[in-house]
């Protein structure tokens, strides 16, 4: 079957660095995206991996390794802001989205 | 660019009545359109998948008599909840994408609806 892990809830402080990882099981694979989401608000794209390696947008930076079936979001200079629950999901043969539960990030100051 | 809108935002109705949520891609055009449901605390639940001028494609334990969805443009695409029960009350939420295999989804800002 097709299934995505993701750790349920995590803590980090504010101006710290927080890892988010994700490994995924799917039938066949066309990519990995991240979205974030506040509470009560729709998921907002953070980041697309279809290749091994590390790709970095500002502060947010995403991790593809397709052999070992994970990803992970790196979060730097963690601001406030950045609380909000992370979406994992992987891209199947399909074309179809296969989503993670979600990881629910919360800063502390 | 690639804003997409739903309305109403949040809505509170009687069981057994019947709701209407409208998502319209603003300023793109949207060959597909995704309808999710999310319940507090949870994912993302796909429930079924739009095409302008066809028939949705309804994923598996989802009623397509009682979520019924129209794709009737490129713009926009309507869920009505029929006969709503007090367990539909879930956060709603539509995507589009323009057509392309891969490609990230747009979401749409999301439809509460509470069923009294």
């Amino acid at each position: 079957g097709q299934n995505i892990d993701q750790p349920t809830e995590m803590t980090a402080t504010e101006g710290a660095i927080v890892q988010i990882n994700c490994t995924y099981q799917t039938s066949g694979f066309n990519g990995l995206f991240w979205y974030q989401q506040h509470a009560g608000e729709a998921p907002t794209f953070l980041s697309y991996n279809v290749l091994d390696g590390l790709e970095e947008k500002g502060r947010f930076s995403s991790f593809l390794s397709r052999s070992k079936g994970y990803s992970y979001l790196l979060l730097k200079e963690l601001q406030m802001k950045d609380s909000a629950s992370y979406l994992c999901a992987a891209m199947d043969s399909n074309y179809q989205l296969i989503w993670g539960a979600g990881t629910k990030l919360i800063i502390k100051p | 660019g690639a804003v997409v809108s739903q309305h109403p935002s949040w809505v509170i109705c009687k069981s057994g009545t019947s709701v209407k949520i409208e998502c319209r891609s603003l300023d793109f055009q949207a060959t597909t359109m995704f309808w999710y449901r999310q319940f507090p605390k949870q994912s993302l639940m796909l429930m079924a998948t739009s095409n302008e001028g066809s028939k949705a494609t309804y994923e598996q334990g989802v009623e397509k008599d009682k979520f019924l969805i129209n794709h009737a443009s490129l713009t926009l695409s309507t869920l009505t909840v029929t006969s709503a029960h007090p367990e539909d009350s879930s956060f709603y939420i539509c995507s589009a994408t323009v057509g392309r295999e891969i490609e990230e989804q747009y979401f749409g800002p999301g439809t509460r609806l509470t069923v009294t």
